[in-house]
C-alpha cells in the first residue's frame, strides 16, 4: 500500500515568518493530496487539497505544491500568525476511498 | 448546523467486552470513514463505505467491524476489544468520493483495561 512520510515533526518559527512542511508519498497512483489542521484536542480539518493535475494551488496565506516526479507535496504558510499553531497533516489517495495520513508536524508560531 | 456526531466522547472499557461507537451525519454524505489516531503514527483508515450496505477495508481493520444500514448512520463495533485497541477514534464523511474532503466527528477516546 502507500506510504506518506511527512518532515518536519516539530516545526518552531517566529511570527510573521514563512512555515514549510513536506511529505513524499511512495504509489504514482496516488492523485489527490489534502491537509489538515487538528488544534489540541480538536478535530481534524481540511485546510486545502490539491489534485494531481495541478502543480500548485493557494488560499490567502497558504499554498500547496505538488511534484509528481519527485512524488513529493509541501504545505506553505506565509506570515504565520500564533493561531497557525497546530498539528498539520498530510495525506495521499489514489481512488478517493483509502487514504493514508502522515504522521504530523508540530508548528509552535512564536508571538 | 451540519455535523458529524460520535458518540460517546469518552469510554473506558474492560477487555473481551463488546462496544459500540456511533457515528451520524446530517449532511446526506454518501462517503464515510472511521480512523484511529495515535502518537507519532497520525490518522490510520479502519474502514469506509462508499454508500448504503457498501463497506470495504482500511489498513487497519483488524479487530473492527462496520455496517452501513441508513446513509447517515455508521457505527464501529468492537466484538472483543484488546488494550492495543486504546486509541482516539474519529468517524468522517465526505458528501461523495473525490468530494471536498472529510469533515470530521469529534472523536472518541477509547481506553481499554
Amino acid at each position: 500500500g502507500e506510504n506518506v512520510e511527512q518532515h518536519p515533526s516539530t516545526l518552531s518559527v517566529q511570527e510573521g515568518d514563512s512555515a514549510v512542511i513536506k511529505c513524499t508519498y511512495s504509489d504514482s497512483a496516488s492523485n489527490y493530496f489534502p491537509w489538515y489542521k487538528q488544534e489540541l484536542g480538536k478535530r481534524p480539518q481540511l485546510i486545502i487539497d490539491i489534485r494531481s493535475n495541478v502543480g500548485e494551488k493557494k488560499d490567502q496565506r497558504i499554498a500547496v505544491t505538488l511534484n509528481k516526479t519527485a512524488k513529493h507535496f509541501s504545505l506553505h504558510i506565509t506570515e504565520t500568525q500564533p493561531e497557525d499553531s497546530a498539528v498539520y497533516f498530510c495525506a495521499a489517495s489514489d481512488n478517493f476511498n483509502k487514504f493514508y495520513f502522515g504522521s504530523g508536524t508540530k508548528l509552535n508560531v512564536k508571538p | 448546523e451540519a455535523q458529524v456526531t460520535q458518540n460517546p466522547r469518552y469510554l473506558i472499557t474492560v477487555t473481551g467486552k463488546k462496544l459500540t461507537v456511533t457515528c451520524s451525519q446530517n449532511m446526506n454524505h454518501e462517503y464515510m470513514s472511521w480512523y484511529r489516531q495515535d502518537p507519532g503514527l497520525g490518522l490510520r483508515q479502519i474502514y469506509y463505505s462508499m454508500n448504503v450496505e457498501v463497506t470495504d477495508k482500511g489498513d487497519v481493520p483488524e479487530g473492527y467491524k462496520v455496517s452501513r444500514k441508513e446513509k447517515r448512520n455508521f457505527p464501529l463495533i468492537l466484538e472483543s476489544p484488546s488494550p492495543n485497541q486504546t486509541s482516539l477514534y474519529f468517524c468522517a464523511s465526505s458528501l461523495r468520493r473525490g468530494g471536498d474532503g472529510y469533515t470530521f466527528g469529534s472523536g472518541t477516546r477509547l481506553t481499554v483495561v
